[in-house]
């Protein structure tokens, strides 16, 4: 079965610095998509970043990046330079069924950046 | 437009009440998503649609009924709730339906069931 572990129910990072979101997933499938998505108080989810099972290459997406290790089933969010409005519950998430896109979500990490 | 929109942005009903739930794109994606998030936890996925047929229902109790009159549009409707429904219904859709297609949320529905 599949399912995304995020560990690390809140943390706090100071303003300007990086800070790294853990995320670790488990599927026997070898197709599947990782995603990174920021919910703030007001409920909206917002994509932040995707990975595909099969990219090479860590995804960037501005101050996003996804450190995609495969044979450790790990896919990392990494913020660098954090601003206060980076303040909200982040979720990882894989899809997975093959053609039909079936999305999971960890428990979420709720982060609060300090000025 | 890459917008998700969804009306209304809160609900309340009663447990006799009938009302819908309405989500709108305009990206021309063709799968859209119905998810249930209840406070301090993921969401859930409910339902999907792909090329307005619906190709997923995830053992959803059927006092919600979902439909896709077209492409852009999808709506949920409600009846006979239980308070134990009242959550954040979000609306997604993707480009495809295969796995490497992200999905983009609306801001959502906030229903108290009393």
């Amino acid at each position: 079965a599949q399912k995304i572990t995020q560990t690390q129910p809140g943390m706090f990072v100071q303003e300007k610095e990086a800070v790294t979101l853990d995320c670790t997933y488990d599927t026997s499938d070898p197709s599947y998509g990782l995603f990174w998505y920021k919910q703030p108080s007001s409920g909206e989810m917002i994509f932040l970043i995707y990975q595909g099972s099969y990219d090479q290459q860590n995804a960037t997406e501005g101050r996003y990046s996804l450190n995609f290790q495969k044979a450790r089933k790990s896919a990392n969010l990494v913020i660098s330079a954090s601003q206060l409005g980076d303040s909200a519950m982040y979720f990882c998430a894989m899809s997975f069924g093959g053609a039909t896109n079936k999305l999971i979500f960890g428990t979420g990490t709720l982060l609060a950046v300090q000025p | 437009d890459t917008e998700v929109t969804q009306t209304p942005k809160h609900l309340v009903m009663g447990m006799t009440n009938k009302k819908s739930l309405k989500c709108e794109q305009h990206m021309g994606h063709r799968a859209m998503y119905w998810y249930k998030q209840k406070a301090k936890k993921p969401p859930e996925l409910m339902f999907v649609y792909s090329y307005e047929k619906l190709s997923i229902n995830e053992s959803v109790p059927s006092r919600f009924s979902p439909e896709c009159p077209n492409s852009s549009l999808l709506n949920l409707h409600l009846h006979a709730l239980q308070p134990e429904d009242s959550a954040l219904y979000l609306c997604a859709s993707s480009q495809g339906e295969d796995v490497y297609n992200e999905q983009f949320f609306g801001p959502g529905t906030r229903l108290t069931v009393l």
